[in-house]
């Protein structure tokens, strides 16, 4: 079966700085791959997705960028706030609403 | 448009005992799917419905069931309860087959 890689664990940056949070991903059917937040006390929030037949996504400050070649795609943050804190978990599946693995997840903290 | 709804949003069980977990799709939503997190296992599928149909299973023990309802509305029951059965059970609803997944807020369940 799939599986999906996270790293790092944790991260810390500055207010202002970008983030970058990197996974790989075992199954070459894969197809979908979404990035959630979660928020403490929450539910995963979608925040972005990327199908295979796309290398990169943006919505305002925030991108991902897959390499089907390689087997990895990553989240970037640009210009990142205080509220952007919180747990990210990347995901993938051969079809978007099913089977979703899942990574580690990595906690950001944006430091004020 | 209201999110995915689940209740209750806390419940404390003995060991031995079942439960039943209730969730309500985002309006329009015709597939559910239900997902087990736990500190140490990280995010984890256990089923997907549509249109009243098990779509696909992941690998949990029969312990472990669901169905959906003709109006979307999604069940999970969990018979037989042990103490690693403690966890956030998460529902999320996508409008239909590979289309976006979200979550709901979960159903925390803790077994003494």
């Amino acid at each position: 079966g799939e599986n999906v890689e996270q790293h790092p664990s944790t991260l810390s940056v500055q207010e202002g700085d970008s983030a970058v949070i990197k996974c790989t991903y075992s199954d070459s059917a894969s197809n979908y791959f979404p990035w959630y937040k979660q928020e403490l006390g929450k539910g995963p929030q979608l925040i972005i997705d990327i199908r295979s037949n796309v290398g990169e996504k943006k919505d305002q400050r925030i991108a991902v960028t897959l390499n089907k070649t390689a087997k990895h795609f990553s989240l970037h943050i640009t210009e990142t706030q205080p509220e952007d804190s919180a747990v990210y978990f990347c995901a993938a599946s051969v079809v978007a609403n099913s089977k979703l693995t899942f990574g580690k997840g990595i906690t950001l903290s944006v430091r004020p | 448009k209201a999110g995915v709804t689940q209740t209750p949003r806390y419940l404390i069980k003995t060991r031995g005992q079942q439960v039943t977990l209730s969730c309500s799709p985002i309006s329009g939503h015709r597939s559910v799917s239900w997902y087990q997190q736990t500190p140490g296992q990280g995010l984890q599928f256990l089923f997907e419905y549509f249109s009243e149909t098990q779509r696909n299973k992941g690998n949990f023990p029969g312990r472990f069931s669901g169905r959906q309802f003709s109006n979307s509305r999604s069940e999970m029951n969990v018979s037989t309860l042990e103490l690693g059965d403690s966890a956030l059970y998460l529902c999320a609803s996508s409008q239909g087959v590979d289309e976006k997944l979200f979550f709901g807020s979960g159903t925390q369940l803790s077994v003494l």
